[in-house]
């Protein structure tokens, strides 16, 4: 099994600009959610996935976008990038709601 | 609970010492708390996590205890090694997978 994989590593974007992250597992995991990293703040969750067609938002959710059209994938869409945006992003899965959260390697996003 | 101080942020000791971090937190409701382990430059592990039904969990070197009348838990680390080097995150949570995690602990262990 792969596990959690998310693409891309890097990426670097101007203001405005719009992508995709990328995030995937293979465990068969229910849950789904997005975290960003930023120095000296922890883990932030964005949103989260309990099951396909599920989504709900986070602690920090705005300026974020996702959806769940299948178990196995969880894109994290930014429309409009901002600065405040730079950060890690971390994509993670469990089977259930209070057991270990499997993260992904995360992507650092740069936004100038 | 939104609300999660960890402490303290960065932390030294001598390799084969014991290390502690500490977690508070607000919400009395929350009833998982989990610790992750994270490596320069990779993703966080789960290295033990608690329920609220317990009060203390232990795994080879590595113990977490729990104290919701004070609503405080804490990592303990003995008998250090180099590798235990890392930051360390608290968390904790009420459900529906919403989890809020501290802000790390740095623990740097001095061979």
């Amino acid at each position: 099994n792969a596990g959690v994989t998310q693409t891309p590593k890097f990426q670097v974007l101007k203001t405005g600009q719009s992508m995709t992250l990328q995030c995937a597992q293979d465990m068969n995991h229910e849950y789904m959610s997005w975290y960003r990293q930023d120095p000296g703040m922890g883990l932030r969750l964005i949103h989260y996935s309990v099951g396909a067609g599920i989504t709900d938002q986070g602690e920090v959710p705005n300026g974020y976008n996702v959806s769940r059209s299948t178990t196995e994938d969880f894109p994290l869409r930014l429309l409009s990038a901002a600065p405040s945006q730079t950060s890690v992003y971390f994509c993670a899965s469990s089977t259930n709601w209070g057991v270990e959260q499997f993260f992904g390697p995360g992507t650092r996003l740069t936004v100038l | 609970g939104e609300n999660v101080e960890q402490h303290p942020s960065t932390l030294s000791v001598q390799e084969g010492d014991s290390a502690v971090i500490k977690c508070t937190y607000s919400d009395s409701a929350s009833n998982y708390f989990p610790w992750y382990k994270q490596e320069l430059g990779k993703r966080p592990q789960l290295i033990i996590d608690i329920r609220s039904n317990v009060g203390e969990k232990k795994d080879q070197r590595i113990a977490v205890t729990l104290n919701k009348t004070a609503k405080h838990f804490s990592l303990h680390i003995t008998e250090t090694q180099p590798e235990d080097s890392a930051v360390y995150f608290c968390a904790e949570g009420t459900g529906a997978n919403n989890l809020f995690f501290g802000t790390g602990t740095r623990l740097t262990v001095i061979p």
